[in-house]
């Protein structure tokens, strides 16, 4: 079985543009939540979602916005993209939100905002 | 608000030996979930080890183990037997209750020495 998918693996912006990155999770998993980690530092929660309904969000301004789509996939945005923006964004996906045994993880997408 | 931290930055062990990773945690919660993942240069995170708070008995997996001192909310990981492909950075995860979010240390950057 394929693991959670992540696209495109790396991308560069400018300064004010807007992205969306792509998640897929793994087949019969309902739940997908996204982080944002910076060079040097842990993941930080961005939003979670299940059964395409938002069960959580972190504190990132109003510019980061998701949606999970009827196949469970989910796409992040980001709009009015500034330089601290610039970080990896994972996906991570399991079959209930509560994650008990662990969330499955992506390869990430590496942004980059010059 | 919960934290977790990790005060070492970089650890480094000798093959087929056994290292410990230190993790401390803050929480006024009575019933969470605590994680090890293992991130290698491929940005994956990988699941390690879970430990329930409401299980007193500590965690294993295989050549990885756990400490678990809720009172003293320590959370350190012992691999033993360690092997080249150990060497990555590990963060530490507190899985919070309700948003079911992760609160990811800063990470261990583990060097395996042959």
């Amino acid at each position: 079985d394929a693991g959670v998918t992540q696209s495109p693996t790396h991308l560069i912006k400018t300064r004010g543009q807007h992205v969306t990155l792509r998640c897929s999770p793994i087949s019969g998993h309902k739940s997908v939540s996204w982080y944002q980690q910076v060079l040097g530092q842990g993941p930080q929660f961005i939003f979670q979602y299940y059964e395409k309904e938002e069960r959580g969000r972190g504190n990132f301004p109003d510019r980061f916005s998701a949606r999970q789509f009827p196949n469970y996939s989910s796409e992040l945005n980001v709009n009015a993209l500034l330089l601290g923006d610039s970080a990896l964004y994972l996906c991570a996906s399991s079959y209930r939100p509560s994650g008990d045994y662990g969330y499955t993880f992506g390869s990430g997408t590496r942004l980059t905002v010059v | 608000a919960q934290t977790v931290t990790q005060s070492q930055p970089e650890m480094s062990v000798q093959e087929a030996e056994t290292v410990t990773l230190s993790c401390t945690y803050d929480t006024s919660e009575s019933d969470y979930y605590l994680f090890w993942y293992k991130q290698p240069p491929s940005r994956q995170m990988i699941l390690v080890i879970r430990q329930e708070a409401y299980k007193q008995q500590n965690a294993t997996e295989n050549r990885f183990s756990v400490n678990f001192q809720k009172a003293a909310k320590s959370f350190s990981l012992k691999i033993s037997d360690s092997q080249l492909g150990d060497a990555a950075m590990y963060f530490c995860a507190y899985r919070t209750s309700g948003t079911y979010k992760y609160i990811f240390g800063t990470g261990t950057r583990l060097k395996v020495l042959a």
